[in-house]
């Protein structure tokens, strides 16, 4: 079945560094790929998506490519701030179950100051 | 509303007892999804419907668990006798429909503690 795997955290940055959290995906077919974000206390919300290969999503800095050849949607971010810290969770679907979310593990992201 | 809503947004119970979980989806968005998060096994998906017909019931963990939708708006999500693995946040999403790139948004979930 369709599956993500997402890096391990939890992931510790100074401010303004570069961050990029890997996340492959196993699917058939093409699926949508996702990544959300879950701020302290807060709820799930849709950061970015690419719905077909090689499309970029990017939204509050940060870009994620999706790449067919590699099965990868890998998310970067140039330079990052304390008010990122949040757990990050890589996510596919696909039309054909009903877009049902998939998600990876989650990375925990803390940003220092 | 503005957006989805959940209620109980906590719920204490012991083992053994029956719960309900509400969710009412932004209006007019006819697909709504409830998935679980646990610390043991991440954000799990449990059932959806496009409207009131429930299409993939796959994800729900045994025959304890139910889920109805009526009038194409709210759903409910019941756990008969409840089990403390049952403990968990239950999370309910709504997409205006069934399309490929629609993006999925979330309530604040209900937080279940089963004693």
């Amino acid at each position: 079945g369709n599956s993500v795997t997402q890096m391990e955290g939890p992931v510790t940055l100074s401010e303004e560094a570069f961050l990029t959290i890997n996340c492959t995906y196993t699917a058939t077919g093409y699926p949508s790929l996702f990544w959300y974000v879950q701020y302290p206390g807060e709820g799930l919300q849709l950061l970015l998506k690419a719905t077909k290969a090689d499309d970029k999503g990017s939204n509050k800095g940060f870009e994620a490519t999706y790449r067919k050849e590699t099965t990868s949607f890998h998310l970067e971010k140039g330079s990052v701030q304390v008010s990122d810290s949040a757990v990050y969770f890589c996510a596919l679907s696909a039309l054909e179950y009903g877009n049902k979310l998939v998600f990876g593990a989650g990375t925990i992201l803390r940003v220092k100051s | 509303g503005a957006g989805v809503s959940q209620s109980p947004s906590n719920k204490v119970t012991e083992k053994g007892k029956d719960v309900e979980l509400r969710c009412d989806p932004i209006s007019g968005h006819t697909a709504l999804y409830w998935y679980r998060q646990s610390l043991g096994q991440g954000l799990e998906f449990l059932i959806y419907f496009q409207g009131n017909s429930a299409p993939d019931k796959s994800g729900l963990p045994s025959d304890r668990f139910s889920a109805e939708r009526t009038g194409g708006s709210v759903s409910t999500l019941t756990i008969q006798r409840t089990q403390q693995e049952d403990s968990a946040v239950y999370l309910c999403a709504s997409s205006l429909a069934l399309l490929a790139d629609n993006e999925q948004f979330f309530g604040p979930g209900t937080r279940l503690t089963v004693l």
